[in-house]
C-alpha cells in the first residue's frame, strides 16, 4: 500500500530535550511538508521541501529543524528552543511542481511536553 | 502568513440535511482544494477545483468557485453522521505555489 507514515502517534518530551518526529512516504513524491496544528486551529507550515537535499522555512520555523537526505524521508526535530512545543504535528507529501496538487497526510503525531 | 477564511466556524445539522461551508481568500489562485479531518487524525483530500473551473462534483460533494468574489463553497448533500468532521480549504497561489490554509469549519451531523 502506498502512503505516508508518521511515528510515533504519541510522544512525550521533558522540557529541555530535543525530540525527532518521523515521516516516511512511499508515494515517490518530491514535495514534503510539516505542519503544526493547535486545538481548534488550522494548519501552520513549519518547513517544506520541494526536492531531496533542499528545504525551506515555513511560517513558524523557529525552534524546529529538518533534513531531507532521502526522497522518502523528512524527519522533524523539535528543539529545546521551541517555547511551546505541545501540539499535533502533521506531515504531508505531494507530487510537487509549480502548481499544488493533492496532498497526502500522515495520521499525525501528538507531542506533549511534561 | 495570509490565511484563508472559512465560514461558518461551526455548523450543526440533522442527518439528511445539506451542509454548506464557504471559503474566502485574498489573492489570485491556481487552484483550491477541500480537505476533511476527523478528530485527532490526518487530513484527507476531498476535491480540487482549478481557477478556470466553476463547479465540480464528487459523489455527495459539490464545490463551486467564484474567482470574481474570491470565494468557494463546499456543499455536502444528504448528510450522514459519518460526515461529522472539520473541513479545510487550501488555496494554491502564485508561481512559487504559496499554500494558504483556511481555519476550518467544524461540522456536526446529528443522527
Amino acid at each position: 500500500d502506498g502512503g505516508i507514515t508518521q511515528s510515533p502517534k504519541y510522544l512525550f518530551r521533558k522540557e529541555g530535550q530535543n525530540v525527532t518526529l518521523s515521516c516516511e512516504q512511499n508515494l515517490n513524491h518530491d514535495a514534503m511538508y510539516w505542519y503544526r496544528q493547535d486545538p481548534g486551529q488550522g494548519l501552520r507550515l513549519i518547513y517544506y521541501s520541494q526536492i531531496v537535499n533542499d528545504f525551506q522555512k515555513g511560517d513558524i520555523a523557529e525552534g524546529y529543524s529538518v533534513s531531507r537526505e532521502k526522497k522518502e524521508s523528512f524527519p522533524l526535530t523539535v528543539t529545546s528552543a521551541q517555547k511551546n512545543p505541545t501540539a499535533f504535528y502533521l506531515c504531508a507529501s505531494s507530487i510537487g511542481g509549480q502548481v499544488a496538487t493533492e496532498a497526502f497526510f500522515g495520521q499525525g503525531t501528538r507531542l506533549t511536553v511534561v | 502568513s495570509q490565511q484563508g477564511e472559512e465560514d461558518p466556524q461551526a455548523l450543526s445539522i440533522q442527518e439528511g440535511e445539506n451542509a454548506t461551508m464557504n471559503c474566502s481568500y485574498k489573492t489570485s489562485i491556481n487552484n483550491l482544494q477541500w480537505y476533511r479531518q476527523n478528530s485527532g487524525r490526518g487530513l484527507v483530500h476531498l476535491i480540487l477545483i482549478r481557477s478556470n473551473e466553476r463547479e465540480k462534483h464528487s459523489g455527495r460533494l459539490r464545490v463551486t468557485l467564484d474567482t470574481s468574489k474570491k470565494s468557494s463553497s463546499l456543499l455536502i448533500t444528504a448528510s450522514r453522521a459519518a460526515d461529522t468532521a472539520s473541513y479545510f480549504c487550501l488555496c494554491s497561489a502564485g508561481n512559487n505555489r504559496k499554500l494558504i490554509w483556511g481555519l476550518g469549519t467544524s461540522l456536526a451531523v446529528n443522527p
